[in-house]
């Protein structure tokens, strides 16, 4: 049963380029979420994709933005890159809401920003 | 102001010997409380979950505690082994808007020394 799977491992780009990165949830989940997780920081929560909605967000800005498609795997989008948006980025993914749903993260994608 | 703050920072600790990590929260209206490990570069995997009617959970060598009058929660790992050197991540659940949202501490970084 392969687990979450996020795609690339490690990528580097420029200021003001664009990025996209792509994650496949563990089996029989539906719910995809992103985070963003600096250097010696816990993951900042990104938003949060159900039946192919973003169904809740942080407190990023709209240079930021995500897709979840009919398999339920998902894929965020980050234009305009800022030095600041290095880091590691996490997809996690879950049962729809339940109380003590189970999060499963994926290994990331550590972008650098050059 | 949702807050989930972590203690202490660091921890340096000999082999074979028991430490205890330290985690309160002011997040409400709580819904569980989890405790993951996060290896260095990699994401985080999930220890346990605990909601309001638990105060103790273990798995394996760890032991988490709850106390929801307090706000705090504790991480005890018995017998450390060299395996065990990773961030410990405190996240708390609340629901919002009908969602369960989750806010992350910024963990406890544990360093096993032979």
């Amino acid at each position: 049963d392969a687990g979450v799977t996020q795609s690339p491992t490690h990528l580097i780009k420029t200021r003001g380029q664009q990025v996209t990165l792509r994650c496949s949830p563990k089996s029989g989940h539906d719910t995809v979420s992103w985070y963003q997780q600096a250097l010696g920081q816990g993951p900042q929560f990104i938003f949060q994709y159900y039946e192919e909605e973003e169904r809740q967000r942080g407190n990023f800005p709209d240079r930021f933005s995500g897709h979840q498609f009919p398999n339920y795997s998902s894929e965020l989008n980050v234009n305009a890159l800022l030095l600041g948006d290095s880091a590691l980025y996490l997809c996690a993914s879950s049962l729809v809401d339940r109380g003590t749903g189970e999060l499963f993260f994926g290994e990331g994608s550590r972008l650098t920003v050059l | 102001k949702n807050q989930v703050e972590q203690s202490p920072q660091s921890l340096i600790i000999l082999e074979g010997k028991n430490c205890t990590l330290q985690c309160n929260y002011t997040v409400s209206p709580f819904s569980n409380l989890r405790w993951y490990k996060q290896d260095t570069g990699r994401g985080p995997v999930s220890l346990t979950i605990m909601t309001f009617s638990e105060n103790t959970k273990s798995n394996g060598r760890y032991t988490a505690t709850l106390d929801a009058d307090t706000k705090q929660s504790s991480l005890h790992i018995t017998a450390s082994q060299l395996s065990d050197s990773a961030s410990y991540i405190c996240v708390v659940s609340h629901m919002n808007t009908g969602f369960q949202k989750l806010v992350f501490g910024t963990g406890t970084r544990l360093l096993v020394s032979p």
